[in-house]
């Protein structure tokens, strides 16, 4: 079936230090993965993503790897700033059912304090 | 470019009603997904429209349906509310391409409480 497993569901990081949150699916077939950050009473939005043909993609202080053999997957966050705090989404493609069709992780409450 | 827009952004409903929320798509766009999201959840796939089609469903019970209109704006519908109906529904438009997939642009919400 189609599942998603995140950890950790919170994280607290003084600001400066690194946050790593961490994906498993259960579809080998998936091939794209996105992480999307939701602030407090906002919408979802896309801060990056990754397709199965590489393993790691990085755009300033985020990144995300990928291990399709493991079928996991991980955001990074360097040097976190306040503005960093907010809930953040893996997810992966539904096996079937409708075109970009995402199942979403349980989510991670990221805190970083000053 | 207009962004995703829903409406209403809060509603108050009791048990056995029914509601209707809206959405309009981002410019461009030709797929509307929809979303429930319980607090403190990720978000779950409830359906998707394309072509004015249902294109998808994820494990919601009939008494959720919903529309597509010409001009890609959506409705979903739920029927006969249950407490657990309460959630923020969220739209989300993408652009349909076969064997890719693709973003999804979300909307701000309708958070749904039902009492």
């Amino acid at each position: 079936g189609e599942n998603v497993e995140q950890h950790p569901s919170t994280l607290s990081v003084q600001e400066g230090d690194s946050a790593v949150i961490k994906c498993t699916y259960s579809d080998s077939a998936s091939n794209y993965f996105p992480w999307y950050k939701q602030e407090l009473g906002k919408r979802p939005q896309l801060i990056i993503d990754i397709r199965s043909n590489v393993g790691e993609k990085k755009d300033q202080r985020i990144a995300v790897t990928l291990n399709k053999t493991a079928k996991h997957f991980s955001l990074h966050i360097t040097e976190t700033q306040p503005e960093d705090s907010a809930v953040y989404f893996c997810a992966a493609p539904g096996a079937s059912g409708g075109y970009n069709k995402l199942i979403f992780g349980a989510g991670t409450r990221l805190a970083v304090h000053p | 470019e207009t962004g995703v827009t829903q409406s209403p952004t809060h509603l108050i409903k009791t048990r056995g009603q029914q509601v209707t929320l809206r959405c309009s798509s981002q410019s461009g766009h030709n797929t509307v997904s929809w979303y429930q999201q319980a607090l403190g959840q990720g978000p779950q796939f409830i359906f998707q429209y394309y072509r004015e089609e249902e294109n998808g469903r994820g494990n919601f019970p009939p008494r959720f349906s919903g529309l597509q209109f010409p001009n890609y704006s959506s409705e979903l519908n739920v029927n006969a509310l249950e407490l657990d109906d309460s959630a923020l529904y969220l739209c989300a438009s993408s652009l349909a391409r076969a064997g890719i997939t693709g973003e999804l642009f979300f909307g701000e919400g309708s958070r749904l409480t039902v009492l």
